[in-house]
């Protein structure tokens, strides 16, 4: 199967400050990669799909990028809402994979 | 606006079996593929199992192929995740998504069921 690796797995960030996400292929994946945000005790909620593009009602300071393999997700201007786990998933070929997961905390 | 609402998850013994339901509302059910994925507790997402619009399609994740079955019944707007030969290691939170169109991505959610396995 191919594997995810998300890194880092946690990161401590001050409102208004631009953070990165990133998650690597094992493989060649495409474009197939989501990604998605989990607050406590709830659903998570699809910020982008197909590497890059905005799921509606999404802010714009969320934006997702690929390079190869390797897949971005940026937050411009960190809120204090964006604390939060983000995960990545692929999607292009079963089974379907998520990375380990990315805890944000705003200080 | 999309809804899903889980239900049927709870306490059962290693080796029992448990039946999840999933309840939609809000969209054409019939239109679209949906999704299980479950949360171990404390832990990251985990793919289990996908079926298509008419429920000719389905997919599994290694670890419950053989002893999940995914279903759905158009006529009552509803997804089923049938669980037998449950293990501990199959306590999570049982989330059913719906597949974006064209893409394997989810973009609506349930709340989740808790199903715990131990004696």
């Amino acid at each position: 199967d191919i594997q995810m690796t998300q890194s880092p797995s946690t990161l401590s960030a001050s409102v208004g400050d631009r953070v990165t996400i990133t998650c690597r292929a094992s493989q060649s994946i495409g474009r197939w990669l989501a990604w998605y945000q989990q607050k406590p005790g709830k659903a998570p909620k699809l910020l982008i799909y197909q590497a890059s593009t905005l799921e509606s009602g999404v802010p714009s300071r969320f934006s997702g990028s690929a390079s190869g393999t390797e897949f971005t997700l940026t937050i411009i201007s960190l809120q204090p809402d964006d604390s939060a786990t983000y995960y990545c998933q692929r999607y292009n070929a079963f089974p379907l994979t998520f990375g380990g997961g990315t805890k944000v905390e705003v200080k | 606006e999309a809804q899903l609402v889980e239900s049927g998850g709870g306490l059962v013994q290693p080796g029992g079996s448990l039946r999840l339901s999933c309840a939609a509302s809000g969209f054409i059910f019939s239109n679209y593929w949906m999704t299980w994925v479950r949360q171990a507790p404390g832990k990251g997402l985990e793919w289990v199992a996908n079926i298509n619009q008419d429920g000719g399609g389905k997919n599994y994740v290694d670890s419950v192929e053989g002893r999940f079955t995914i279903s759905r019944d158009n006529a009552k707007n509803s997804l089923y995740l049938q669980m037998n030969s449950l293990r501990a290691e199959d306590t999570a939170v049982y989330y059913c998504a719906r597949d974006l169109p064209s893409h394997r991505a989810f973009d609506y959610w349930g709340q989740g069921t808790l199903v715990t396995v131990s004696s």
